[in-house]
């Protein structure tokens, strides 16, 4: 099956810092990455769609110049939460699928990496 | 805009048992897909089954069965003979189509599965 990797899993930072997480698409070229950010007990929320070679699509209400998606190649995006407080702390997941537009589709999903700001 | 319930929070059952989670959900396009999600203490996400909304008939995955109903709008998981590793969160979710362009899955709020020994 399709795999999706996340680097870190896992990071603690200080308030005011920038933290990069990377999604890798380990054996498929995926056209399309979603990034995901979970608080405890609660659903998935989506925070934007980034496609290869183009600007990330945001959700509403997600300050794209906080959450800087670069999704420079078929296989890797990357989310940078820039100047971290405590309240960007959450697990972020991102996914992938290899081509868009099929509603059956599957989206892959990484195993998530939980950003601590202290 | 879609959306997606899932009323029950948590539920506990006896192993062995089945297990109905219940999802609702909104929309207006005529086509869209419905997921199920298992989600473990790891975090990761697990696809369980998917639903077409023109699909004839009810999907099923092992012991995974979806009980489509579209006039009423509910895709509820149905859990057969259910063990103690299917502990987990639960995410109904909603696909629908936007052309070209990828489309987004929407997930539900959840459903806390404690399987019983």
């Amino acid at each position: 099956g399709a795999v999706v990797s996340q680097h870190p899993s896992w990071v603690i930072c200080k308030s005011g810092t920038s933290v990069k997480i990377e999604c890798r698409s380990l054996d498929f070229q995926a056209t399309t990455m979603f990034w995901y950010r979970q608080f405890p007990k609660q659903s998935l929320m989506l925070m934007a769609t980034s496609n290869e070679g183009s600007k990330a699509t945001y959700e509403q209400g997600v300050e794209k110049d906080k959450f800087l998606i670069n999704h420079a190649s078929l296989t890797l995006s990357t989310l940078t939460v820039t100047s971290a407080h405590p309240e960007d702390s959450s697990f972020y997941i991102c996914s992938a699928i290899k081509r868009p537009g099929g509603l059956k589709d599957t989206q892959y999903f990484g195993p998530g990496t939980r950003l601590t700001v202290l | 805009a879609q959306k997606i319930t899932q009323t029950q929070p948590g539920m506990f059952v006896q192993e062995k048992e089945a297990v109905t989670l219940d999802c609702t959900y909104d929309t207006s396009d005529p086509s869209y897909g419905l997921f199920w999600y298992k989600q473990p203490s790891s975090g990761e996400m697990i696809f369980l089954i998917y639903q077409g909304s023109y699909d004839q008939q009810n999907a099923t995955e092992g012991r995974y069965s979806l009980n489509f109903q579209k006039a009423r709008k509910s895709a509820n998981l149905v859990i057969s003979a259910s063990q103690l590793g299917d502990s987990a969160m639960y995410f109904c979710a909603m696909r629908e189509p936007r052309g070209s362009s990828a489309s987004k899955i929407i997930f539900g709020s959840g459903t806390r599965l404690s399987i019983r020994p």
